[in-house]
């Protein structure tokens, strides 16, 4: 039962363009939306997050942005660059919840 | 400031034996959640512990696999007489409170069974 969902497994970019990854979810009782990055034989590391209260955030190149209605969410890098080549999870939690749901993860390549 | 610390980084075992993954939670964390990545797969959640407590367990197979976050000390996730397909990365991460808050991942532990 695969709560949060990312349809995409892999992504090219050219270097400079703009890089979308999208996420979907299925539990409406979701408050709070992450985005990991992970390079091989790294942990994830935390890249950007959202509160169900907003519909965008920014931090530098990325920008999250969240449709509730549509229960999508994706993540917006620009202009994407070499170093950004990398797996990208998406994650949700319930503030009631315990745990982080994470999809399975899109991996992105920059084309330089 | 010591980000999490996992040990050992890669763990090889033959079927049957006892894995032992070490988790150290970033300083001041008290919450510790574990999960698995097997290969192709996203993240998958196994347990929720705090000091001396499981929260949740709901991910975590019911058999061979164990896990404690004691008073002292690192949180240990014990998988006994592995299996093949126990092969998997496995991550922890650690939490300043509970509910919406960002997890901080470790480097993972390898581990591979023969």
């Amino acid at each position: 039962d695969q709560q949060v969902k990312q349809n995409s497994p892999s992504l090219s970019v050219q270097e400079g363009r703009i890089s979308i990854l999208n996420c979907d979810y299925t539990n409406s009782m979701f408050d709070y939306f992450l985005w990991y990055k992970k390079y091989p034989a790294e942990g994830p590391t935390f890249l950007i997050s959202i509160s169900s209260i907003k519909d965008k955030n920014e931090d530098g190149r990325f920008t999250v942005f969240l449709n509730k209605s549509a229960k999508h969410l994706s993540l917006h890098i620009v202009p994407s660059q070499p170093g950004d080549s990398a797996v990208y999870f998406c994650a949700a939690s319930a503030r009631t919840g315990n745990q982080f749901y994470f999809g399975t993860g899109t991996s992105l390549t920059v084309i330089p | 400031n010591a980000g999490v610390m996992q040990n050992p980084r890669h763990l090889v075992r033959r079927r049957g034996q006892e894995a032992r993954l070490r988790c150290s939670p970033m300083k001041g964390h008290s919450h510790v959640y574990w999960y698995r990545q097997l290969p192709e797969e996203g993240l998958k959640f196994m347990v929720y512990l705090q000091k001396e407590n499981i929260i949740d367990e709901s991910g975590m197979p019911k058999e061979r696999f164990s896990a404690e976050f004691p008073k002292e000390g690192p949180s240990i996730l014990r998988i006994q007489q592995v299996v093949r397909g126990d092969s998997a990365a496995y991550f922890c991460a650690s939490s300043s409170q509970v509910g919406n808050e960002k997890l901080f991942f470790g480097s993972g532990t390898q581990l591979s069974v023969l």
